[in-house]
Formats: structure tokens, C-alpha cells, sequence
């Protein structure tokens, strides 16, 4: 399918659980995110990457880890899950092109019990 | 990190009222500004995307402006429409890589 994807769209995990959430994108876009959705701040951006194997912390970094061994795959993996990242996460991407639009993923909804 | 605020936070509109809000950043290194619409439960979607003083944008009935000098844009919905409801994001940046978001203004258009 064109586009970008994420997986799964729902997940429930346990508390100290390690979690992957997956990201696709099929443009070749160099620019992808990683956000999450809260309450009051809107989307905060977790990690970008600017390229394979070049990723940059956002505003909420913690016990969260992203790897990018390939242009089109963007990984988000909750090493030890806990209740407050319980959340929808947003995968983005873009294109380097001067002021180009970012495209969403239709979200993955994690609830860490 | 770039503080951006976006005003008011909310806001209820009557159908076929106009209604504008505000992002507001420091004007310093001023690259680009994005807006997007995000409306419940589905993903955000790009409205415009705006890089000089005093650019004008616009897209049906939604329409911005931007003031780089003074580090704000503003955000147009004419005629709003129960349809138009939705939270309004803006992402104002210094360079052309990292995207991030104000905490954006929901709109609730009421029939």
C-alpha cells in the first residue's frame, strides 16, 4: 500500500514490558517522527530522523529508543512500557524539499496496564 | 526548543460564524510555518505551509497569515461549518528538519 502505515493500531502491554511500534512509509522520505498524543500538549515530538542511521531526540525522549536502518522503516520500541505511555503515537514523514508538508500514519493506540 | 503558543486553546463557534486564533513564536531563525487540521480520532492532516513575512494562504473557507517579524500567525475560518471542528496545530521551525508542534486550538462548531 502507497503511503505510510503504522503497527499494530492497537496494543495492550504489560507494565516493564518491552513494546515495538512499527512505521512505513513507501515515498522515500527522508524525514520521519515519531509523536505522541497528550492531553493539553497536543502532539510532542518523541525522536526524527533525518536519514538511515541519523536520529535526533525530541521533547520527550524517555524510555523510548528508535532505530532507522533503512530509509522507509522507522521503529519506535518502549524498552520497559509504564502506565504514562499509555497514548496514540503519530508517525510522520516528510520530504527534504523546502517547506514540504508532513504526512501522518493513522496512529497507534498503546495502553500499558 | 522552540516555544510556540497557540491561542486561545479552545473555542466555540456558532455555525456560520468566521473565528480566527493565533500561534505565536519567538521570530528569531525563523524557517518555515506549518499548520495542520487534526480532527478527532483520525490523523493530522497538512493545511499550509508558510515561510515569508507577510504570505497569505488559503484553502476553501481557511485561510493564514503569517508575520515573521513579529513571530505570529494567524489562522482564518470564514463561515465556519460543523465540519470545521477539529484541533488546529502549529509547528513553527528553525530549520527545515525538525517538526514541532504548538498545543494547538480546538474548534467546536456548534449547529
Amino acid at each position: 500500500d502507497a503511503g505510510i502505515t503504522q503497527s499494530p493500531r492497537y496494543k495492550i502491554t504489560e507494565t516493564g514490558r518491552q513494546v515495538t511500534l512499527m512505521c512505513h512509509q513507501t515515498w522515500s522520505h527522508s524525514y520521519m517522527f515519531w509523536y505522541r498524543q497528550d492531553l493539553g500538549h497536543g502532539l510532542r515530538l518523541i525522536y526524527y530522523s533525518a536519514a538511515a542511521d541519523i536520529t535526533d531526540k525530541g521533547e520527550v525522549p524517555d524510555g523510548y529508543v528508535v532505530s532507522r536502518s533503512k530509509t522507509e522503516n522507522f521503529p519506535l520500541t518502549l524498552e520497559s512500557a509504564t502506565r504514562s505511555q499509555t497514548s496514540v503515537y503519530f508517525c510522520a514523514s516528510r520530504a527534504t524539499a523546502m517547506n514540504t508538508e508532513a504526512f501522518f500514519g493513522q496512529g497507534t493506540r498503546l495502553t500499558v496496564v | 526548543i522552540l516555544n510556540v503558543e497557540q491561542s486561545p486553546q479552545s473555542l466555540h463557534v456558532q455555525e456560520g460564524d468566521s473565528t480566527n486564533f493565533t500561534c505565536s513564536f519567538p521570530s528569531s531563525n525563523f524557517h518555515a510555518l506549518h499548520w495542520y487540521r487534526w480532527e478527532t480520532a483520525k490523523s493530522p492532516e497538512a493545511l499550509f505551509v508558510m515561510t515569508l513575512n507577510g504570505d497569505e494562504k488559503k484553502k476553501g473557507r481557511i485561510s493564514a497569515t503569517l508575520n515573521t517579524k513579529e513571530g505570529y500567525s494567524y489562522l482564518y475560518i470564514k463561515g465556519s461549518q460543523p465540519e470545521d471542528s477539529a484541533t488546529y496545530l502549529c509547528a513553527p521551525g528553525r530549520d527545515n528538519y525538525k517538526l514541532s508542534f504548538g498545543a494547538g486550538t480546538t474548534v467546536t462548531v456548534r449547529a
